[in-house]
């Protein structure tokens, strides 16, 4: 199994332009997360899909930040205009969230490798 | 809201020796709790979970955490650390639907000789 599949993984962009992060969910998956690790902030949630939707982007910082999932085996986090206080470790996990009577039920959270993004 | 505190940000402990690294949670319902190791230049890997039943949980790599409510602790514990165990150690709170983790500030363990 791949695993989670995240690239690049590492990025020098200067402030100012388009930065594009992708993922490739374990395949089967139908739940992905999108985290961003800060020395600041230490890790935080930016957006989480579920069946290609998504469910909770309280997390996504501002307008600058978007985030598309448009098939079950692709996701894209993009920042336009990228800042410099965007530089940080960008994390896509993924996991199989399955219901049951409208129950979610827990299954472990995979995470890619990463994505280290230094906007200069 | 849920919310995770780790109160050591660095730990220093001798190869060989017992260690415990603390966490406490804030959350208004049954909490499900997570224990996360990253080690330099990796993602996550999921060391152990609970969610409920029997306090004490084990999981990989010889490690073991304890559940107290009365105290809203989740410490993670392994009696005899390795070298290879130096690492960030995150503790995390999820809550269904998706199970969305909300992490603590992460410790980082560093192993002597």
């Amino acid at each position: 199994d791949a695993g989670v599949i995240q690239s690049p993984r590492h990025e020098v962009t200067e402030m100012g332009q388009e930065v594009t992060l992708r993922c490739k969910p374990i395949s089967g998956h139908n739940s992905l997360f999108w985290y961003r690790q800060t020395m600041m902030r230490g890790l935080e949630l930016l957006i989480y899909f579920n069946n290609n939707v998504p469910i909770d982007d309280s997390g996504m910082p501002e307008d600058r930040f978007s985030a598309k999932m448009p098939n079950a085996s692709f996701s894209t986090l993009k920042i336009q205009p990228s800042e410099p206080r965007d530089s940080a470790v960008y994390f896509c996990a993924s996991s199989l969230e399955a219901r049951f009577s409208g129950v979610s039920s827990y299954n472990e959270q995979f995470f890619g490798p990463g994505t280290r993004l230094t906007v200069l | 809201a849920q919310s995770v505190t780790q109160p050591d940000i660095h730990i220093t402990v001798s190869e060989g020796a017992s260690l415990e690294l603390r966490c406490n949670y804030s959350y208004g319902a049954t909490p499900y709790l997570f224990w996360y190791v990253q080690s330099p230049g990796q993602g996550l890997q999921l060391l152990l979970k609970y969610f409920s039943g029997d306090t004490l949980v084990q999981g990989i790599k010889g490690f073991e955490a304890e559940f107290k409510r009365s105290q809203s602790s989740f410490n993670l514990r392994k009696p005899s650390v390795h070298w290879s165990d130096a690492a960030e150690y995150f503790c995390a709170v999820g809550a269904p639907p998706g199970y969305a983790l909300n992490f603590g500030k992460g410790t980082s363990l560093l192993v002597t000789p």
